[in-house]
This record gives structure tokens, sequence and C-alpha cells, in this order.
């Protein structure tokens, strides 16, 4: 099914490991974003892409890379893992001049201890 | 600076009640989007309406009604004889044109618990 892919689902990291979270889209969406979730606080922007090759910084990047090698796929890397990145992640994607809105992948629950 | 606010942080009605989700944005945009998202408690975000600035006409989709006001920067989502299936965050987003795309602008949520 077209859509917004996002592994893993769940994952529980140890303070000071790093991991990868990872999104695909098939839709040939040009913009691609991440988002964290934590409660009260609504859908912050992390980093986003205009389209390959191309990031930009969000509301609140530190302690997080992205890359965007191909169209398809933009990992969200977190570098050193802290309790304060404990959180639900969510990726998307859109036409980057359509206004129309996000297509949004399932989420990603991520503990952090 | 663009915002969106969502005054109401939970709200709880019994089954079969009318329930209005507030929303008020700024933006210096003429020509933005709003919309609603759903978060079930599955935890996925749901699509629901979207609304450009310039059509000011409310819209009914069911028992969803939406009624926006730009005079007043409001958003408003009504859920017309509510159900349990309706229990969950509620999201409204503003779209705003910045460095050459559009990004989301979101609301911290109304989570609506509809009681049997």
């Amino acid at each position: 099914n077209a859509g917004v892919t996002q592994t893993p689902k769940f994952q529980v990291l140890k303070t000071g490991q790093s991991m990868t979270l990872q999104c695909a889209q098939d839709m040939n969406h040009e913009y691609m974003s991440w988002y964290r979730q934590d409660p009260g606080m609504g859908l912050r922007l992390i980093h986003y892409s205009v389209g390959a090759g191309i990031t930009d910084q969000g509301e609140v990047p530190n302690g997080y890379n992205v890359s965007r090698s191909t169209t398809e796929d933009f990992p969200l890397r977190l570098l050193s893992a802290a309790p304060s990145q404990t959180s639900v992640y969510f990726c998307a994607s859109s036409r980057t001049r359509d206004r129309r809105g996000y297509t949004f992948g399932s989420g990603t629950r991520l503990t952090v201890v | 600076a663009q915002k969106v606010t969502q005054a109401q942080t939970e709200i709880s009605v019994v089954e079969k009640e009318d329930v209005t989700l507030d929303c008020v944005y700024e933006t210096r945009d003429t020509t933005y989007y709003l919309f609603w998202y759903k978060q079930p408690p599955s935890g996925e975000l749901v699509f629901l309406i979207r609304r450009n600035s310039f059509d000011e006409q409310n819209e009914i989709s069911g028992r969803y009604s939406w009624n926006f006001q730009k005079s007043t920067s409001s958003f408003n989502f009504t859920i017309t004889a509510s159900q349990v299936v309706d229990s969950a965050v509620y999201f409204c987003a503003l779209s705003e044109f910045t460095s050459g795309t559009y990004k989301y602008i979101f609301g911290t949520g109304t989570r609506l618990k509809v009681l049997a």
C-alpha cells in the first residue's frame, strides 16, 4: 500500500546509545519531515527536507541528525540518546508546494532509560 | 509569528451530546490552509478536513461540522451526537509558507472523552 512507512514501531534505548529511525515513502513526495509528539506540546518539527540532498532544521533539532540521499528515504538519527528524547516520533511527507496536507507514518514510540 | 491555539486541553461529554472543539490561529500569510487531524488511542494521525483561507463556507460531513471565521481567526470543529468512537485527541494545524516550502504548525491538541 502506498504511504509512509516508519520502523521500528517501538524502541527502548539506554542513555548514550545511538539509533536511526527509518522513514520511507513511495508517493514520490519531495517534502518529508520528522515531528515529535509530547504530552501537552502537540507536534513539533525536528527536521525537514524539500528534496534529495536538501535538509533543514525545524523547531527542535538538537540531538538529531537527518540526511536525504534519495527521494524515498528520510532517516532520523539520534546521536547520543537522552531521557528528554523519550517521545513519539512521526514522519510525514507531501508534495513540496502542496498545501493540501501531509501523509503521516504510523509513528515510533521511543523510550530512553 | 504563526501560532495555533487549542485552549481546551481535555473535554468530557456523555454520549449523544454535541461538543465543539475550539481552534484559534495567528498568521501573517494572506493565503493559508487550516486542518483538523484526529489521533485515536491507536496513535495514528487521521486527516479530517482541509480549509483554505479564501473559503469561509461552513462544511458538514455526517456528524462533523466545521466553522471557519476569518474575522475571529477561528476554525472550530463540532461533533453532533457524539459517540464513544469519537474519543481521541484532535489537532488543529495551520500551514505556512517558509523558506520556499509549506510547513505545518500544530496546536497542542484537545483530548475528547466520550462517556457511554
